[in-house]
């Protein structure tokens, strides 16, 4: 069965740093991953996906990251946080068989003045 | 382009009353899906569907039934709400099989049972 573990619910940067949210997945098959992002009071929307192909992913809004089959992870970054980042960030895992998305817990992002 | 739409976006309930909540997609999507999210457990999924006419249980069914009679719509009934049950609830569609494609998710229903 496939799991996804973030690390840290809640992360506070300041303004200009870097961001750094963990995300481990465990399956037993190739995953697909993706990272959303939901803003206070709204839907999720994505951010960023990995498939096939080149494992350091770019997304929307200057974040991106990096698949790494040895760790099983998947880390999303962004170089320098602004205050519109705010929001709750999950980490979510496809297997190839199916539709079926199973999401992490999720990371509360506080970005500082 | 309205994506998923979910109705209504905020809802209180009591205890032991019932309700429906819609979820309506205009993509064409033959997957549609339902999760509830819980603060610091993310979301957890209620039920799905792969097409009209068939459903499926996710992993944290009780309490809630769905039906599937078109392609477009998918709604979540709760049968005899219970405080339990207080929660954001999620619907989500997406291209059945098509596992590199993201999943499109509605606005949310806040429910409070009381």
């Amino acid at each position: 069965a496939q799991s996804v573990t973030q690390l840290g619910s809640h992360v506070s940067v300041s303004e200009g740093a870097l961001v750094l949210l963990r995300c481990n997945y465990s399956s037993s098959v190739p995953p697909y991953l993706f990272w959303y992002v939901q803003y206070p009071n709204q839907g999720l929307q994505l951010l960023l996906k990995y498939t096939t192909g080149a494992t350091l992913v770019k997304g929307i809004n200057g974040f991106e990251a990096e698949f790494k089959k040895s760790e099983t992870s998947f880390h999303l970054t962004k170089p320098s946080a602004h205050m519109s980042d705010a929001a709750e960030y999950f980490c979510a895992v496809r297997e190839t068989s199916g539709s079926r998305l199973t999401f992490g817990e999720g990371t509360q992002l506080t970005v500082n003045p | 382009n309205a994506g998923v739409t979910q109705t209504p976006k905020f809802q209180v309930l009591k205890t032991g009353q019932s309700m429906t909540l819609q979820c309506a997609q205009d993509m064409n999507h033959e997957y549609m899906s339902w999760y509830r999210q819980d603060p610091g457990m993310g979301l957890r999924l209620i039920h799905y569907s792969v097409g009209a006419g068939i459903t499926d249980q996710g992993e944290v069914p009780n309490g809630y039934n769905v039906s599937r009679s078109t392609t477009e719509d998918f709604p979540l009934r709760l049968l005899s709400a219970a405080p339990s049950q207080t929660s954001v609830y999620f619907c989500a569609s997406s291209k059945q099989g098509a596992v590199n494609t993201e999943a499109f998710f509605g606005q949310g229903t806040r429910l409070t049972v009381v």
